[in-house]
């Protein structure tokens, strides 16, 4: 069975512009969540998406939006790119929630010049 | 709030041999869970080993092995008969039924195995 997928694997963006990351999860997994990683600050969460409702997010700016589609796919946006917006973007899903532990993605290396 | 704490930020060990990571955690409630992720060069988060706190036994998943030591808030992983397959970063993990649908993860020990 297919794992979780992310695209792009890497990109590279300048300052200022906006991205979209994508992630497909586990067929049947309902509730996909993202998590950046930065050497400095480890494995921050920063959205959780549960049948298409935002169900909880981490003390990200409002410039990292997400949302979730029927088919239970589920993107990242970020605007106005920083700088130390340069991370991997994990993306994750589970079928029961949580508790369960999560499948991974491989990623998407974010780096903005 | 929750905090997971690894204190090890690199180990190695010989192939063959046994090694220990540590991870201690900080929590307030009642009900959660603990994991083990490993993160090899391809970046993929792979889930090693899961701990329900209410369950006294150690979970085991073939090599690996937790010590779970609830009063003590520690939760170690040992991983036998270590292969070169296993060199990773690994993260400990906490995860409560508060609401807050997320995990908290360690800063994480790169485990470097020894041929």
């Amino acid at each position: 069975k297919a794992g979780v997928t992310q695209t792009p694997r890497y990109l590279i963006k300048t300052r200022g512009q906006q991205v979209t990351l994508s992630c497909s999860p586990i067929s049947g997994h309902r509730s996909v969540s993202w998590y950046q990683q930065t050497p400095g600050q480890g494995l921050q969460f920063l959205f959780e998406y549960f049948s298409e409702t935002q169900r909880n997010k981490g003390n990200f700016p409002g410039r990292f939006s997400g949302r979730q589609f029927s088919n239970s796919r589920s993107e990242m946006n970020v605007s106005t790119l920083e700088l130390g917006d340069s991370a991997l973007y994990l993306c994750a899903s589970s079928r029961q929630g949580t508790n369960y532990g999560y499948t991974f993605g491989s990623g998407t290396r974010l780096t903005v010049v | 709030a929750q905090t997971v704490t690894q204190s090890q930020p690199e180990m190695s060990v010989q192939e063959a041999e046994t090694v220990t990571l540590s991870c201690t955690y900080d929590t307030s409630e009642s009900d959660y869970y603990l994991f083990w992720y490993k993160q090899p060069p391809s970046r993929q988060m792979i889930l090693v080993i899961r701990q329900e706190a209410y369950k006294q036994q150690n979970a085991t998943e073939n090599r690996f092995s937790v010590n779970f030591q609830k009063a003590a808030k520690s939760f170690s992983l040992k991983i036998s008969d270590s292969q070169l397959g296993d060199a990773a970063m690994y993260f400990c993990a906490s995860f409560t039924s508060s609401g807050n649908e997320k995990l908290t993860f360690g800063t994480g020990t790169r485990l470097t195995i020894i041929p």
